[in-house]
C-alpha cells in the first residue's frame, strides 16, 4: 500500500499569512494526488485534483504542486474560513489511501 | 446540486450485521462510479471500496473485502454498504462519495456521513 505522510500535523497561523502543507508518498505516484478540506462537523470537499489542477468554485488562493513523492498544498493569505483539516489522497494504485491530515488552526 | 444522504447507522453489537444506504440526487446516478469512505473517531480516513456505475464491478480494501459488500439500485439512485460481523474497530462515520473515474480517480462529492458505533 502507498503510505501518505502529511506534515506538519498542526499548523498555527494568523489570518493573512501564506502557508504550505506537505504530503509525501512512500513511492512515486506521478501527479495522482488530490487534496480535500474538511471543516469542523462538515464533510470533506475536493480542493485540488491531480496535484495542481484547480476545482470549480474553490478560491484561487488554494494551489497545489509536486510530482513523484513530494506534494504541497499552498494557501496564499489564509482567511478565517480556511481553518480546517486538510487531507491528501492518492489514486495511483489500489487501495486508495489518505494522509493523516494537517490541521490548520488559528494562532 | 449534488446531494448524497446516508442513513442506517447507529449502535450495533459486535458480530452483528448492518446495512447502510445512501440516496443520491442532483446528477444521473447510473452514470457514475460510487464509493464508501469511513472516518474513525481519531479522524483517520479509510477507503472501503467502489462500485461501477452499472453495478457489475467492485473494488474493496483488502482488509475489509471479506466482511463488507457494496451494491446499488440505480432505479432508486441508492448506494448500499452491507457490513457483517462488525468489530469495535469498525466504529466510524461512513461517507458515501461520488467517484470521478478517469483512470486515476478522486472523490468529487461527499455525503455528510452516518455514524456507526460497535459496542456491547
Amino acid at each position: 500500500d502507498i503510505v501518505l505522510t502529511q506534515s506538519p500535523a498542526t499548523l498555527s497561523v494568523t489570518p493573512g499569512e501564506s502557508v504550505s502543507l506537505s504530503c509525501r508518498a512512500s513511492q512515486g505516484i506521478n501527479t495522482n494526488i488530490h487534496w480535500y478540506q474538511q471543516k469542523s462537523n462538515e464533510s470533506p470537499r475536493l480542493l485540488i485534483k491531480y496535484a495542481s489542477q484547480s476545482i470549480s468554485g474553490i478560491p484561487s488562493r488554494f494551489s497545489g504542486s509536486g510530482s513523484g513523492t513530494d506534494f504541497t498544498l499552498s494557501i496564499n493569505r489564509v482567511e478565517s474560513e480556511d481553518f480546517s483539516v486538510y487531507y491528501c489522497q492518492q489514486s495511483n494504485s489500489l487501495p486508495r489511501t489518505f494522509g493523516g491530515g494537517t490541521k490548520l488552526e488559528l494562532k | 446540486e449534488v446531494q448524497l444522504v446516508e442513513s442506517g447507522g447507529g449502535l450495533v453489537q459486535p458480530g452483528a450485521s448492518l446495512k447502510l444506504s445512501c440516496v443520491a440526487s442532483g446528477f444521473t446516478f447510473s452514470d457514475y462510479w460510487m464509493s464508501w469512505v469511513r472516518q474513525t473517531p481519531g479522524k483517520t480516513m479509510e477507503w472501503i471500496g467502489d462500485i461501477k456505475y452499472d453495478g457489475s464491478y467492485t473494488n474493496y480494501a483488502p482488509s475489509l473485502k471479506n466482511r463488507f459488500t457494496i451494491s446499488r439500485d440505480n432505479a432508486k439512485s441508492t448506494l448500499f454498504l452491507q457490513m457483517s460481523n462488525v468489530r469495535s474497530e469498525d466504529t466510524a462515520t461512513y461517507h458515501c462519495t461520488r467517484l470521478y473515474y478517469g483512470g486515476y480517480s478522486y472523490f468529487d462529492y461527499w455525503g455528510q456521513g452516518v455514524m456507526v458505533t460497535v459496542s456491547s
